[in-house]
C-alpha cells in the first residue's frame, strides 16, 4: 500500500492545454517534495513544499500544499511537448522517504 | 548532473550471483537512501543510512544489505540474486535526515538477472 496516493496514473493532453496532479495521503508531513524522472534516468527534485496552503510557482508549474499537510497539487498551465515525463510526489516521515507511484504525463505536439 | 554517482550503470548476472552497487553521494550530504524501481512497483525505498549509521528500512529482503563507510560512500550488496530481482536500482543523497529530506538522485544502475 503506497503511503502517498497520486492520480490520475495516466494523463495525455495536446499542448498548450492544462492539467493538474494530485497527490494525497491520511499522514501528514512535514514538507513534501515533486519530483520529475524521464525514462532511465534518476528523479530530479522539482520542489520542496513546507508550509500548509503554501503555493510555489516554478514558471508554468504551480506547486499547493494543503492546509493540513496532508495533500498537494501540480498544475502545469499551457504544457509542452517538453514537459512529458513521470511525477512523482514524496514525503518524509521516520526516517523513510516514500515516494508516490508516479502520474505520466504525455503532451501531444 | 546531480553530483550523485552510482557504478555500475549496467549489470547482467546469473541467477544465485552476488553483486555490490556503490554510490557516492553529493559533496557534505550526510544521508544516503536506496530504492529500487521496477515497472510494477514503482520506486520503493529500501534502506536510508545517515552519517554512517542505519536510519530507517524499507521493504528490504533478506538478501540485501547496505552499509555506508566513513568517507560517506554507501554499497549495496544483493545476494542469491532472482529473476525478479531485475530492476532499476537508485540511490539518493540529502544533508538532512529529518524535515525538509530533498532528495538528489543518481542516475541508476540497471541490474538484469538472467
Amino acid at each position: 500500500t503506497q503511503l502517498l496516493e497520486q492520480s490520475p496514473q495516466f494523463l495525455s493532453i495536446q499542448e498548450g492545454e492544462n492539467l493538474t496532479v494530485y497527490c494525497n495521503s491520511s499522514s501528514v508531513f512535514s514538507s513534501l517534495q515533486w519530483y520529475r524522472q524521464e525514462p532511465g534516468e534518476g528523479p530530479v527534485l522539482l520542489v520542496t513544499v513546507v508550509t500548509g496552503g503554501e503555493v510555489k510557482k516554478l514558471k508554468r508549474l504551480t506547486f499547493q500544499f494543503g492546509d493540513a499537510r496532508k495533500d498537494s497539487s501540480l498544475h502545469i498551465t499551457a504544457a509542452q511537448t517538453g514537459d512529458t515525463g513521470l511525477y512523482l510526489c514524496a514525503g518524509a516521515y521516520d526516517y523513510k522517504l516514500s515516494f508516490g507511484a508516479g502520474t505520466t504525463v504525455t503532451v501531444r505536439a | 548532473d546531480s553530483g550523485v554517482t552510482q557504478t555500475p550503470k549496467h549489470l547482467i548476472t546469473a541467477t544465485g550471483q552476488r553483486v555490490t552497487l556503490r554510490c557516492s553521494p553529493r559533496s557534505g550530504d550526510l544521508s544516503v537512501y536506496w530504492y529500487q524501481q521496477s515497472l510494477d512497483q514503482g520506486l520503493q525505498f529500501l534502506i536510508h543510512y545517515y552519517n554512517g549509521e542505519e536510519r530507517a528500512k524499507g521493504n528490504i529482503l533478506e538478501r540485501f544489505s547496505a552499509q555506508q563507510f566513513p568517507d560517506l560512500h554507501s554499497e549495496l550488496n544483493l545476494s542469491s540474486l532472482e529473476l525478479g530481482d531485475s530492476a532499476l536500482y537508485f540511490c539518493a543523497s540529502s544533508p538532512r535526515t529529518r524535515g525538509n529530506t530533498e532528495a538528489f538522485f543518481g542516475q541508476g544502475t540497471r541490474l538484469t538477472v538472467v
